[in-house]
């Protein structure tokens, strides 16, 4: 099945700061790189997402980066503030035509003030 | 403000027992996913629903776990029995087949003692 291996496993930066988490895919077929956000007690949301066709898009302060040759995209979060402290997933969709989000671990974000 | 509501937030039961966890997803959602998250296993996926059928369960133990869709506007999940291994956070999102993103819930938190 498809896999996805994410970095770093945590990361601290201090408020201000950029930070740059990156997730790295097998499946050439994939077309979809969402990034979810999940707060302490809280279920994961969508921040952004990018299709194959685009290399790049941005949102205030948050930006996604696609390289299909190299199999990998990355988020980026600049100038980050005490909200941005929060686990970041990466998940794939499995299969052409399916809806089905497969995550991992995550990686824990601490920004410290 | 449109969201999906689990219920209970919190359980404590003792090991053996049934444990029902349940979903409202929003309206006009035709897919809803079940997951569950603990510290060293991530956010897995347990079950998957399209339109009301079982697309997928093979992340769920089929021994003790099941997944049920009712009608439209409610998902279940049961155990039983329970097992201290099943401590953890479990999640319901939904999403419709228009569209990629899923929606969570606030999750259940479990513990089995």
């Amino acid at each position: 099945g498809e896999n996805v291996e994410q970095h770093p496993s945590t990361l601290s930066v201090q408020e201000g700061d950029s930070a740059v988490i990156k997730c790295t895919y097998s499946d050439s077929a994939s077309n979809y790189f969402p990034w979810y956000k999940q707060e302490l007690g809280k279920g994961p949301q969508l921040i952004i997402d990018i299709r194959s066709n685009v290399g790049e898009k941005k949102d205030q302060r948050i930006a996604v980066t696609l390289n299909k040759t190299a199999k990998h995209f990355s988020l980026h979060i600049t100038e980050t503030q005490p909200e941005d402290s929060a686990v970041y997933f990466c998940p794939l969709r499995e299969g052409a035509g399916s809806y089905q989000l497969t995550f991992g671990k995550g990686t824990k974000l601490s920004v410290i003030p | 403000d449109a969201r999906v509501t689990q219920t209970p937030r919190h359980k404590v039961t003792e090991m053996g027992q049934e444990v029902t966890m349940r979903c409202q997803p929003i309206l006009g959602h035709n897919t809803v996913f079940w997951y569950r998250q603990t510290m060293m296993q991530g956010l897995e996926l347990l079950a998957y629903f399209r339109n009301r059928a079982p697309l997928d369960d093979s992340g769920m133990p089929k021994d003790r776990f099941s997944a049920e869709m009712p009608d439209a506007t409610l998902a279940t999940l049961k155990i039983q029995p329970s097992e201290p291994r099943d401590s953890a956070v479990y999640f319901c999102a939904s999403g419709w087949t228009g569209d990629t993103e899923a929606f969570f819930g606030q999750g259940t938190r479990l513990t089995v003692v």
